[in-house]
């Protein structure tokens, strides 16, 4: 069974522009949940989606957006990008959203020039 | 507000002999409790979930216990081996249904 994947491996941008991160979820699950962890830090929850639908959300600015598309795959868009932004960028899911175990993909690295 | 609390300092430990680590946690009423393990620049990897009615679960050379009354968790490697050299997360779901991490223990074992 494949993991939860992840694209691109790393991304360079910079200020002021746009990234957009990829995750497909592990076959079946239908929750994918998406973290920030800047170098050094703990993992700050993002955004969590299931069924298409935006279920929760952390205390990120509005330019922290995604969506969930009907093959639950996700998509992960940060406007007006700050140096700040230079993190690890984490995709995990679930099997439902009443699962409470998260399965990560192995991440995005995004660096803000 | 809700703080979930790991050992702030990394543990370095000799080949064999066992780590301990702690979660403590303030203003949650967990169900469940899980430990995951993260390598350097890599995602979480699930280890351990216990629940509220359950003491202490194990697996391998890994051992959990969860008080609901202390309000803690303590992961155990026992016969440590240098593989065993990570960063430890515990995680809680929180009020508004989230997964909540702590900071993570760094366990560094010499061999």
């Amino acid at each position: 069974e494949a993991g939860v994947t992840q694209s691109p491996t790393h991304l360079i941008k910079t200020r002021g522009q746009q990234a957009t991160l990829r995750c497909s979820p592990i076959s079946g699950h239908t929750s994918v949940y998406w973290y920030q962890q800047a170098l050094g830090l703990g993992l700050q929850f993002l955004l969590w989606y299931d069924e298409g639908e935006e279920r929760n959300r952390g205390n990120f600015p509005p330019r922290f957006s995604g969506r969930q598309f009907p093959n639950y795959s996700s998509e992960l868009n940060v406007n007006a990008l700050e140096l700040e932004d230079s993190a690890l960028y984490l995709c995990a899911s679930s099997p439902t959203l009443f699962t409470d175990t998260q399965y990560f993909g192995p991440g995005t690295r995004l660096t803000v020039l | 507000s809700q703080k979930i609390e790991q050992n702030s300092e990394a543990l370095n430990i000799q080949e064999g002999k066992t780590a301990t680590l702690t979660c403590n946690y303030t203003n949650y009423s967990p169900a469940y409790l899980q430990w995951y393990r993260q390598d350097p620049g890599r995602g979480p990897v699930f280890l351990l979930l216990i629940r509220e009615n359950e003491k202490e679960k194990r697996k391998e050379r890994l051992k959990v216990t969860f008080d609901t009354t202390l309000k803690q968790s303590l992961f155990h490697i026992t016969a440590s081996q240098p593989a065993d050299s990570a960063t430890y997360l515990c995680a809680l779901r929180s009020n508004d249904y989230k997964l909540s991490f702590g900071a993570g223990t760094t366990v560094t074992v010499r061999a």
